[in-house]
């Protein structure tokens, strides 16, 4: 079936940091890729999102490229923020599954320290 | 901004008590999801709607837990009785409908943090 596999964390990192979460997932077909932020206290926000290979989605300073050929998403950012501490959800939206309920992986938690 | 409305935010209640919570999807959208998020389990779906029409609720307790779309404006989550271990926070989120695609994702609410005591 399908599924999405990111990173554990907790990642902890100062301000001005680079931010990589990894992010792989195992789909038939070609899926839509997203990444969700959940700021304490609150619900998912879709972050940015991919379509189709290579792909590249961008938002707030965050990029990921949808890399078909390493089944990838990787989340970068160049400069981190404090106010950028959150948990960071990869998921993917398979093309044929009934309903197209997303996948998500186990969300990576990023800590940015001052 | 368009958002999709959940009430209440928080909810305390002793166990063997009746909890409803209730979700307004965003006018439009034609599916929607209820999830749960713990600490140790992370995000689990309990169960979608498409338009109004249950496609799956393998994820819920059948024995406790209910779902329901009265209407296209509004969907319940009901637990009966609530335990203790369904203290977490619940989530709404809607997506889709006439001329969109699932490319977009979701919306999702803000949620309602459920204490079982």
């Amino acid at each position: 079936g399908d599924s999405v596999t990111q990173m554990e964390g907790p990642v902890t990192l100062s301000e001005e940091a680079f931010l990589t979460i990894n992010c792989t997932y195992t789909a038939t077909g070609y899926p839509s890729l997203f990444w969700y932020v959940q700021y304490p206290g609150e619900g998912l926000q879709l972050l940015l999102k991919a379509t189709k290979a290579d792909d590249k989605g961008s938002n707030k300073g965050f990029e990921a490229t949808y890399r078909k050929e390493t089944t990838s998403f990787h989340l970068e950012k160049g400069s981190v923020q404090v106010s950028d501490s959150a948990v960071y959800f990869c998921a993917l939206n398979p093309i044929k599954a009934a309903g197209n309920k997303l996948t998500f992986g186990g969300g990576t938690r990023v800590l940015v320290k001052p | 901004d368009a958002r999709v409305t959940q009430t209440p935010r928080h909810k305390v209640t002793e166990m063997g008590q009746e909890v409803t919570m209730r979700c307004q999807p965003i006018l439009g959208h034609n599916t929607v999801f209820w999830y749960r998020q713990t600490m140790m389990q992370g995000l689990e779906l309990l169960a979608y709607f498409r338009n109004r029409a249950p496609l799956d609720d393998s994820g819920m307790p059948k024995d406790r837990f209910s779902a329901e779309m009265p209407d296209a404006t509004l969907a319940t989550l009901k637990i009966q009785p609530s335990e203790p271990r369904d203290s977490a926070v619940y989530f709404c989120a809607s997506g889709g409908g006439t001329g969109s695609d699932f490319s977009y994702g979701y919306t999702f609410g803000s949620g309602t943090r459920l204490t079982v005591v």
